[in-house]
């Protein structure tokens, strides 16, 4: 949906350097959710944060992977020390209401990255 | 077999033709969605079908529901070139989850 935003679209980056994602959710949207997507894959989930509050973070591998969603700007997806497993596209999906969480959430168009 | 998962994982048809992709699941559900993803693009919801249903339509689509077999299926009728495309369900558990569990999709091709 072209309400949830995601930059960069593409993201190449060497082994070991750092990845930082984000996620401009829609216009009156606090919620939002991080999924991966490897190749021939369906999505895997990561994360759901609050504005300000990681909710679950259940799908988070536990080192080197870290998200946040500040009181102001874009969530962030960052991704430390990058190796080539993590090439994937990684999807954020915004909602408005906890009610709305697995029926109304709109998804961005992805950032894939590239580890090389 | 995995929640959520599709057969077949390919499909190809001409043009105008049906077709037909299956999910299966293992664990009881609140909802069920089918998503579209074209190649490299993000995913467009297509249908939510709810446990307590049985079938929906949605212009060329129709979803039905057995929840006794955990299992649903999605027909696109009179397909189009432009239904070519990744086809994905997605199934939440509800109870407190809020997380959306995606099979590995269809891959749709439509020949022209």
């Amino acid at each position: 949906n072209a309400g949830v935003m995601q930059n960069p679209r593409h993201l190449v980056r060497r082994r070991g350097q750092e990845a930082r994602l984000r996620c401009s959710p829609m216009k009156g949207h606090s919620h939002v959710y991080w999924y991966r997507q490897l190749p021939e894959e369906g999505l895997k989930f990561m994360v759901y944060l609050q504005k300000e509050n990681i909710i679950d973070e259940s799908g988070m591998p536990k080192e080197r992977f870290s998200a946040e969603f500040p009181k102001e700007g874009p969530s962030i997806l960052r991704i430390q020390q990058v190796v080539r497993g993590d090439s994937a596209a990684y999807f954020c999906a915004s909602f408005g209401t906890v009610a709305q969480a697995n029926t109304e959430a709109f998804f961005g168009q992805g950032t894939r990255l590239t580890v090389v | 077999s995995q929640q959520g998962e599709e057969d077949p994982q390919a499909l190809s048809i001409q043009e105008g033709e049906n077709a037909t992709m299956n999910c299966s699941y293992k664990t009881s559900i609140n909802n069920l969605q089918w998503y579209r993803q074209n190649s490299g693009r993000g995913l467009v919801h297509l249908i939510l079908i709810r446990s307590n249903e049985r079938e929906k339509h949605s212009g060329r689509l129709r979803v039905t529901l057995d929840t006794s077999k955990k299992s649903s299926s999605l027909l696109i009728t009179a397909s189009r070139a432009a239904d070519t495309a990744s086809y994905f369900c997605a199934t939440d558990s509800g109870a407190g989850s809020y997380q959306l569990t995606f099979g590995k999709g269809t891959k749709l091709s439509v020949i022209p």
